[in-house]
């Protein structure tokens, strides 16, 4: 079957303006989870969503960062007013019940 | 903040040796997984083990987990050229929903 999908798979923006990443989870998959790697660093949480339930937002590294997923599915994070520290890899993960996740190709972002 | 820290940061190996790396970490978990990443794209599961299970095996992985060290290793037998990626253990902590904490990473390359 299809397994999370990412877009677009790289995005280059000016500092400043805004930028939409999307997540396309594992259909029937109940929490998804945003993750983001600086170059040569290890993943760091962003947020996760685990049903109806209020996502956990404690990873976001500020207010600039927020996420909505729409009828428990497709999720889109949103950067406002980007800065060159926000280039990253952005991943996103779904999961069930087993713990495991499953991890998508990630969407480079590179702020000039 | 990253929970896990990773033994060592880089490797390099001849093919057919094998690899062993560690991962350490801090608080209580659930389980821990290790994943490999090749190239800064998506991660991919390689195996999960739970807190009450102390050694696990996948063709030629071989992954450890001692609870009172707070420690794991994972061994890759008879390493491939293929095997060149990074591996980053992520643990799922107690009450922590699902959420991974993963480590810096390994780096490892395996030279033909």
């Amino acid at each position: 079957g299809a397994g999370v999908s990412q877009s677009p798979s790289n995005k280059v923006t000016e500092k400043g303006k805004d930028v939409e990443l999307r997540c396309d989870p594992i259909s029937g998959h109940t929490a998804l989870y945003w993750y983001r790697q600086s170059l040569g660093q290890g993943l760091e949480f962003l947020i996760y969503f685990q049903g109806n339930s209020a996502p956990d937002k404690s990873g976001l590294p500020s207010d600039r960062f927020s996420a909505e997923r729409t009828g428990g599915s497709v999720s889109t994070l949103t950067i406002q007013r980007t800065q060159q520290e926000d280039s990253a890899v952005y991943l996103c993960a779904s999961s069930f019940i087993s713990y495991e996740q499953y991890f998508g190709p990630g969407t480079r972002l590179t702020v000039t | 903040s990253q929970q896990g820290e990773e033994d060592p940061q880089a490797l390099s190996i001849q093919e057919g040796e094998n690899a062993t790396m560690n991962c350490s970490y801090k608080t209580s978990i659930n389980n821990l997984q290790w994943y490999r990443q090749n190239s800064g794209r998506g991660l991919v599961h390689l195996i999960l083990i739970r807190s009450n299970e102390r050694e696990k095996h996948s063709g030629r992985l071989r992954v450890t987990l001692d609870t009172s060290k707070k420690s794991s290793s994972l061994l890759i037998t008879a390493s491939r050229a293929a095997d060149t990626a990074s591996y980053f253990c992520a643990t799922d902590e107690d009450n922590a929903g699902n959420m991974l904490t993963f480590g810096g990473g390994t780096r490892l390359m395996v030279k033909p």
